[in-house]
């Protein structure tokens, strides 16, 4: 069972706006910011989205990320079938010493 | 380019030992934080361990903490996870991901191909 929950799965058509949430609580959601991690089929994890809403050079403006509180979300606008991924969340938790803790991840299905 | 070249996974038995490394090139690699994150067959992501850029802070998840050490030698730019007392729940592919600063462990903005672990007799 994953610190941070996210919904196991997510759908939506092409065009159309989904988002996936990801909650947390005041250890880590609360007291650090978010990342966002998109996983390909059968390729490793690339950065999505960093410190709850900035976007790496090249990932389109499709993507954007929102913190509240101990909660997160990830609006992809304009689906494509190329978002066809898993979406896993990421922060950092003050407890135990620090470390970092994932969302159990949400597998987007574009029909 | 920034490249991360993981080596070192294979079939194990329980109990055994092994040594991921993880070679870096193409940034100044004693600037930035370090960590190993695996993927167990089917499953998601969970986080391993972390080691700060210069001053060598480590951090381990409760399921190693005891059984894995994570080190650098920035010297060669190359990341180590020495693993001991390996169990069949360590079964998984290991990536090496490199942070977005020193001390940055949430934020992995390059990651490696993943090398595969099995443990089993």
């Amino acid at each position: 069972q994953s610190v941070l929950t996210q919904p196991p799965s997510a759908s939506g058509t092409p065009g159309q706006r989904v988002t996936i949430s990801c909650s947390g609580s005041s250890s880590n959601i609360g007291s650090n910011t978010v990342n966002w991690y998109q996983q390909l089929p059968g390729t490793a994890p690339k950065l999505l989205i960093y410190n709850n809403n900035q976007r790496p050079s090249g990932v389109p403006d499709r993507f954007s990320g929102s913190k509240s509180g101990t909660s997160a979300s990830l609006a992809i606008s304009g689906l494509q079938s190329e978002d066809e991924a898993d979406y896993y969340c990421a922060a950092w938790d003050d407890s135990l010493n620090g470390h970092v803790v994932f969302g159990g991840g949400t597998k987007l299905t574009v029909l | 380019e920034v490249q991360l070249l993981e080596s070192g996974g294979g079939l194990v038995q329980p109990g055994g030992s092994l040594r991921l490394s993880c070679a870096a090139s193409g940034f100044t690699f004693s600037s930035y934080a370090m960590s190993w994150v695996r993927q167990a067959p089917g499953k998601g992501l969970e986080w391993v361990s972390a080691v700060s850029g210069s001053d060598g802070w480590t951090y381990h998840a409760d399921s190693v903490k005891g059984r894995f050490t994570i080190s650098r030698d920035n010297s060669k730019n190359t990341l180590y996870l020495q693993m001991n007392s390996l169990r069949a729940e360590d079964t998984a592919v290991y990536y090496c991901a490199k942070g977005s600063s020193v001390y940055s462990s949430s934020s992995l903005n390059y990651w490696g191909q993943g090398t595969l672990v099995t443990v089993s007799s």
